[in-house]
């Protein structure tokens, strides 16, 4: 089946530093999507991607869409505690259903 | 707009026991999901269903798991003598239709012991 990687797979930084992760899959896909996910919620739609190359921002998210349609980044800007949590990436194989990544765990410190 | 929800939160039950959990999507959503999580895991795809019609089931739902979604409305996951590997997260999504966002409730989280 189809396979996402996340990298990393987990990271601690200072508050206020920017981060960057990124999610690869072995095949092409035409819609990339990022969730956040706190413990024990369900997974909040971040940003939404459908367009090689393209460029999406939602306030300190930043997200694009590779332009190879097999890799897509996240990056967070100035990082507060609050964006502690999981991060997944997810692609759409066929017509509904999505396939996640295995996340990246991000903790801030303050 | 309320948001998908999901009854029961949490649920723990005995081996053997049968589950019922409930989904109430998004007013007007007419596309609904469920997935499964364990611990460590993104969200598994489970099943999809188009207004009342269930399009497409996974090979994670075994004979022992089934779903309904009558009127179109809400959509109930029914696990029949459960297992302790049943035991995860149980997330519901729903997306309007043509649109390839979807958006996801809380979730139930199901403990087998």
């Amino acid at each position: 089946g189809q396979q996402l990687n996340q990298s990393p797979q987990s990271m601690f930084i200072q508050e206020g530093e920017d981060v960057s992760m990124n999610c690869t899959s072995s095949s092409i896909f035409n819609t990339w999507l990022w969730y956040k996910q706190d413990p024990g919620e369900g997974p909040v739609l971040l940003i939404a991607l459908y367009k090689a190359g393209e460029l999406t921002s939602n306030g300190r998210l930043t997200a694009q869409f590779g332009i190879t349609r097999k890799d897509s980044f996240l990056n967070i800007s100035a990082s507060i505690p609050s964006d502690v949590g999981i991060y997944f990436c997810a692609i759409r194989p066929g017509t509904y259903k999505y396939i996640f990544g295995t996340g990246t765990r991000l903790k801030v410190l303050a | 707009d309320t948001g998908v929800s999901q009854d029961p939160r949490h649920k723990i039950t005995k081996r053997g026991q049968n589950v019922t959990f409930r989904c109430d999507p998004i007013s007007e959503h007419n596309r609904l999901y469920w997935y499964r999580q364990t611990l460590g895991q993104g969200p598994e795809f489970l099943t999809y269903f188009q207004n009342e019609a269930q399009l497409e089931k996974s090979r994670l739902l075994s004979d022992r798991f089934s779903a309904e979604r009558p009127k179109g409305s809400f959509s109930t996951l029914e696990i029949q003598r459960t297992e302790q590997g049943d035991s995860a997260m149980y997330l519901c999504a729903s997306s309007p239709r043509l649109a390839r966002e979807q958006y996801f409730g809380p979730g139930t989280r199901l403990t087998v012991t």
